[in-house]
């Protein structure tokens, strides 16, 4: 079984600053994908990033990007320019790549980032 | 392209009661997923639609849970029986078939029992 851990609970960052959100993993698969999920106060969840874990290349999405240490199986958010609508909960999450039909996703426990005006 | 809706948003019902939440995915999206999250944690999985066929089930979904998704289309989240412990926000997702595609989530359903 995969597990994904967030030990951080809350993090605050200045408006326009940089923040950095820890994730570790633990899974016996090689093929998986790695993605953060933003939940905002209005509660609907959505894609801020992913990862495939056959790439090297670390993925970034304009102000999103990650930083992948698959031997270390950490996989850390870096938020650039950050702004008041990025405060919300920040949740990693862990995908098996599988010929099956198995495609779920394994969640942290979330941290709760705070943007300061 | 509309999203992924689920209604009702809001749910308060007494111990004991039965509760139904209904799904309604991404047109074309073939998964469809369920999701409990409660207030501090993140989302847990509760089961999986590939089409009509429920795929997989956690331990987490008691005899008292049951979900359909008939014709493969909107899905059903029946709660029997309903506890305090049953409190939490039920989160329904769908996805296109293929590997690592995007899952895309909806509002959410929150039942509170009381």
């Amino acid at each position: 079984a995969q597990t994904v851990t967030q030990s951080q609970p809350e993090m605050s960052v200045q408006e326009a600053e940089t923040v950095t959100l820890s994730c570790t993993y633990d899974t016996s698969e090689s093929n998986y994908y790695l993605f953060w999920y933003k939940q905002p106060p209005s509660r609907q969840m959505i894609l801020v990033i992913r990862q495939e874990a056959y790439k090297q290349q670390n993925a970034t999405e304009n102000r999103f990007s990650v930083n992948f240490q698959k031997a270390a199986k950490s996989f850390s958010l870096k938020i650039s320019d950050s702004q008041l609508g990025d405060t919300a909960m920040y949740f990693c999450a862990f995908m098996k790549r599988s010929t099956g039909a198995n495609s779920k996703l394994t969640f942290g426990k979330g941290i709760t980032l705070s943007v300061r005006p | 392209d509309t999203g992924v809706s689920q209604n009702p948003r809001h749910k308060i019902t007494k111990r004991g009661q039965n509760v139904t939440f209904r799904c309604d995915p991404i047109s074309e999206h073939n998964r469809l997923y369920w999701y409990r999250q409660t207030l501090g944690q993140g989302p847990e999985f509760l089961t999986y639609f590939q089409n009509e066929a429920q795929l997989e089930k956690s331990r987490l979904l008691s005899d008292r849970f049951s979900a359909e998704r008939p014709k493969g289309s909107f899905s059903t989240l029946e709660i029997q029986r309903t506890e305090q412990g049953d409190s939490a926000m039920y989160l329904c997702a769908s996805s296109a078939t293929g590997f690592g595609n995007t899952i895309y989530f909806g509002e959410g359903s929150w039942l509170t029992v009381v």
